[in-house]
């Protein structure tokens, strides 16, 4: 079954960390340019980060440079994202999405979504 | 940075209805770019990219069309699913932007 599943979400105080998980299964992971995308309560879509299929060449909204750092373990098939500095505008649903060249780099397979809160 | 701006934000129709919604770019993109749905509370799904081929398994009443800086995505006969919101996506460069979105309601 091919699919995405996030994980590491939840309540935390302003200016603390947290580091989400994205485990793929299903498909070859390696092969494959990974994003993060959010999505704020009642609010549209906002791409946050990607990172090639080797690990290299990340991207990085303005809104979260120097915050947020995207990974990932190959080994693993998991993609992270560490999460630091946060304010209460980072409050979203974070998705990871996998990219696909076959569709022009759409995002062709998403997860379901790990909410993070950030309030006091 | 490329700006989406999406047309109308909200749209009202009604069953069989044919509807179409507007995606500018601020800049051009050729045809990098993709539309996706997202019913409530779920994930969004990819439906149109590369502009205007379908994605495997989306329904024909779905298309898209345009190029460089206009874009549309028209449903030709609305059905009760399709009721969502829409967006739009650039593929043409980082950041990768999102339309504001199209809520598509009865």
């Amino acid at each position: 079954q091919v699919e995405l599943e996030e994980s590491g979400g939840g309540v935390v105080q302003p200016g603390r960390s947290l580091r989400l998980s994205c485990a793929a299964s299903g498909f070859t992971f390696y092969l494959s340019g990974m994003h993060w995308v959010r999505q704020a309560p009642g609010k549209g879509l906002e791409w946050v980060t990607s990172i090639w299929n080797d690990g290299t060449n990340p991207h990085y909204a303005d809104s979260v440079k120097d915050r947020f750092t995207i990974s990932r373990d190959n080994s693993k098939n998991t993609l992270y994202l560490q999460l630091s500095s946060l304010r209460a505008e980072d409050t979203a649903v974070y998705y990871c999405a996998r990219e696909r060249d076959s569709c022009h780099w759409c995002f062709d397979l998403w997860g379901r979504g790990t909410l993070v809160t950030v309030s006091s | 940075d490329i700006q989406l701006t999406q047309s109308p934000s909200l749209l009202s129709a009604s069953i069989g209805d044919r509807v179409t919604i507007t995606c500018r770019a601020s800049q051009g993109i050729s045809i990098d770019l993709a539309w996706y749905q997202q019913q409530p509370g779920k994930a969004p799904t990819v439906l149109i990219y590369r502009a205007s081929t379908l994605q495997s398994g989306v329904p024909s009443r779905f298309s898209g069309s345009g190029s460089g800086t206009e874009f549309t995505l028209t449903i030709s006969s609305l059905q009760p699913d399709d009721f969502a919101t829409y967006y739009c996506q650039q593929l043409h460069t980082y950041p990768r932007s999102f339309g504001q979105g199209t809520r598509v309601e009865i």
